[in-house]
Order: C-alpha cells, then sequence, then structure tokens
C-alpha cells in the first residue's frame, strides 16, 4: 500500500460548483497533515493545514479523520483560478521528511 | 513572488557536461531541500540539509553531488547526467526539520534538460 493515496483525476468542474478530494494514509503514527496547491509549471505552495478538528479557510474546508487515515479537502463554488493540481502531504513525524500524494487535478471550466 | 531564488530557470547539458544548480533563501531557514519533479509526479525528495549538514540524501546516484557553503546557500553540482534526469529540479527551505509545520517555500525551480 502506497504512503499516501489520492484519486489522480482529472476532476472537471464548472464555474461555481463545490467539489471534494480526498486522500488516504498509511502510517497510523503520522502525526500532521496538508494540502499543497501546485499550478501548472509553477512550485507546489502550502494550502491550509488540516486539524481533527476540521478547519476552513475562505471557500476551503479540510478535515482528517484519524480513525480511517482519511483527510478531505472541500472547495465550495470553484473559480477559473482554483484549477491546479492538489497535493496531500503528510508528516509521518517532526524529524522524517514530508511525504506528498501524486496529487489530483482540477480544472475548473466556465 | 517566491522568497527561494533559483538559478538558472532553464539549464541544457550534455551527458559528458558538469554544471551546478543554485539556491538562496534569506529567511533565516535553517533547513534546506532538493527535490525533483518529473511531469505529472509529485516531488520526489532526494536530499535534506540541516543546519548546514546533510541529514538525509534519499540514495541519490552520485553523479548529483549537493553542496551547502553557508545557512543561505543549497548547491547541486551535477555531472555524467543521463537522459533520464531530466525534470524540474526544486529547491525548498523550512524554518526547522519541516515535519513539525509542514511549510516547504519551495523556488520556482530549475527545469533541466539533459541531451
Amino acid at each position: 500500500r502506497k504512503e499516501v493515496e489520492q484519486d489522480p483525476g482529472p476532476f472537471n468542474v464548472p464555474e461555481g460548483a463545490t467539489v471534494a478530494f480526498n486522500c488516504t494514509y498509511s502510517n497510523s503514527a503520522s502525526q500532521s497533515f496538508f494540502w499543497y496547491r501546485q499550478d501548472c509549471r509553477k512550485e507546489p505552495k502550502l494550502l491550509m493545514s488540516v486539524y481533527s478538528s476540521g478547519n476552513e479557510d475562505g471557500r476551503f474546508t479540510a478535515q482528517l479523520n484519524r480513525a480511517s487515515q482519511y483527510i478531505s479537502l472541500l472547495i465550495r463554488d470553484s473559480k477559473l483560478s482554483d484549477s491546479a493540481t492538489y497535493l496531500c502531504v503528510v508528516s509521518p513525524s517532526g524529524n522524517t521528511p514530508l511525504v506528498f500524494g501524486k496529487g489530483t487535478r482540477l480544472s475548473v471550466i466556465a | 513572488d517566491t522568497e527561494v531564488t533559483q538559478t538558472p530557470k532553464h539549464l541544457v547539458m550534455g551527458m559528458t557536461n558538469k554544471k551546478s544548480l543554485k539556491c538562496e533563501q534569506h529567511m533565516g531557514h535553517r533547513a534546506m531541500y532538493w527535490y525533483k519533479q518529473k511531469a505529472k509526479k509529485p516531488p520526489e525528495l532526494m536530499f535534506v540539509y540541516s543546519y548546514e549538514k546533510l541529514s538525509i540524501n534519499e540514495s541519490v546516484p552520485s553523479r548529483f553531488s549537493p553542496e551547502c557553503p553557508n545557512s543561505s546557500l543549497l548547491n547541486l553540482h551535477l555531472h555524467a547526467l543521463q537522459p533520464e534526469d531530466s525534470a524540474l529540479y526544486l529547491c525548498a527551505s523550512s524554518l526547522g526539520l519541516a515535519g513539525y509545520t509542514g511549510e516547504l517555500f519551495f523556488g520556482e525551480g530549475s527545469r533541466l534538460t539533459v541531451l
């Protein structure tokens, strides 16, 4: 089983749609969880951290389910500018490197 | 604009050439990283420097040689590369080891083509 698994997509959605991405991780001892965003031919950038209580930043909501080893990202009211690859990232521990999922591609269509 | 600066942005080299990629950050970060990224793949960790010492080498072939001259600079020396080494090479930095905060600051990358 891969350490971090994501549906690669692509997800093609119309503007204004709500879209959800899921991610599972294999190491039950993993400590921290994040979503990164990578635009085409650009560098990855941290989008948001994911907390057990769930957290929201504008149109973006991230949730963590430790029992199921599952992370999600919900984007409401999709904009054209949301088109990118969304990378699920897991930290096994403070002193070990981050583990990147393969990413989920999102295309928001006018 | 990213606060991690990488040069050159593009590099084409032959298999017998020797070249270097450079990375600089002035955020006071003490951990610096080299990643390799192929098209439609996630970044793949190559090396981690922590407090200017190499702490992780992910079994990278010796034709890639990292160097950390000081806390702000990170180099990747390239020699006798193969065409399959063509990729985007991303430098990143973090305040401490990124496992704690998850926040890696990436440069825009150096796009390498090996002929």
